[in-house]
């Protein structure tokens, strides 16, 4: 059964660091690794999804890495903003229906 | 604009009550899913489903029904076997298996 881990549970940071946020899984046989981020009391906003084939997705401050073999995702943000304060989740698709199994999440604070 | 409706936002059961929550998208996604948040963790996957007229058991569908007769509709009802049903449920839908997911606002579900 695949599981996913985040490390750590929490992060702060000051206005302008750059951070990374990791993500690891048991099973390799991954079909694509998806980062969320999740404001207090809403629903998931999709960050960057990453195909089992690729190595890493860009999208502006964000990049996200991939590395099947060791079973690890990263995700960088790069001068960070109060703004991007939330809790940020990982999820791996399994290679059958699209079966999604999340992380717990890392919950960001960025101060001014 | 097109997106994922959830309702209602907030709902309160009673015991040996059976509740439904709705969720309709107007993105023409073929897959749908629901999943169960508890506090402080991850995304546990209830139910999901591929296409009209089918889907499949998630990690934690003990307790919960869903039906997918419109390609826009997945309800999910908790009924009266899920003992501990306290939990905010999102709904999510995606194009297949190979593209993000995206989510609605969730609903909060307590027990009166």
């Amino acid at each position: 059964k695949q599981e996913v881990t985040q490390i750590p549970a929490a992060l702060s940071v000051p206005e302008g660091e750059n951070l990374v946020l990791n993500c690891s899984f048991t099973d390799s046989a991954i079909y694509n690794l998806q980062w969320f981020r999740q404001d207090p009391g809403k629903g998931l906003t999709s960050l960057l999804l990453i195909q089992s084939s690729q190595r890493e997705q860009t999208s502006g401050r964000l990049n996200a890495s991939l590395d099947k073999s060791s079973g690890r995702s990263t995700l960088y943000i790069a001068a960070s903003q109060p703004g991007d304060s939330a809790t940020y989740l990982c999820a791996v698709s399994d290679t059958n229906a699209g079966k999604s199994t999340f992380g717990d999440g890392t919950t960001l604070t960025v101060k001014p | 604009d097109g997106g994922i409706t959830q309702s209602p936002k907030y709902l309160f059961r009673k015991e040996g009550q059976n509740v439904t929550l709705s969720c309709e998208q107007n993105l023409n996604h073929d897959a749908m899913y629901w999943y169960r948040q508890d506090p402080g963790q991850g995304l546990r996957l209830i139910y999901y489903s591929q296409i009209v007229n089918d889907f499949q058991k998630g990690d934690i569908a003990e307790g919960y029904s869903v039906s997918r007769e419109k390609k826009e509709s997945f309800p999910l009802t908790v009924t009266s076997a899920q003992k501990n049903p306290t939990a905010f449920y999102l709904c999510a839908s995606s194009r297949g298996r190979d593209q993000p997911q995206h989510f609605g606002d969730g609903t909060r579900l307590s027990i009166l």
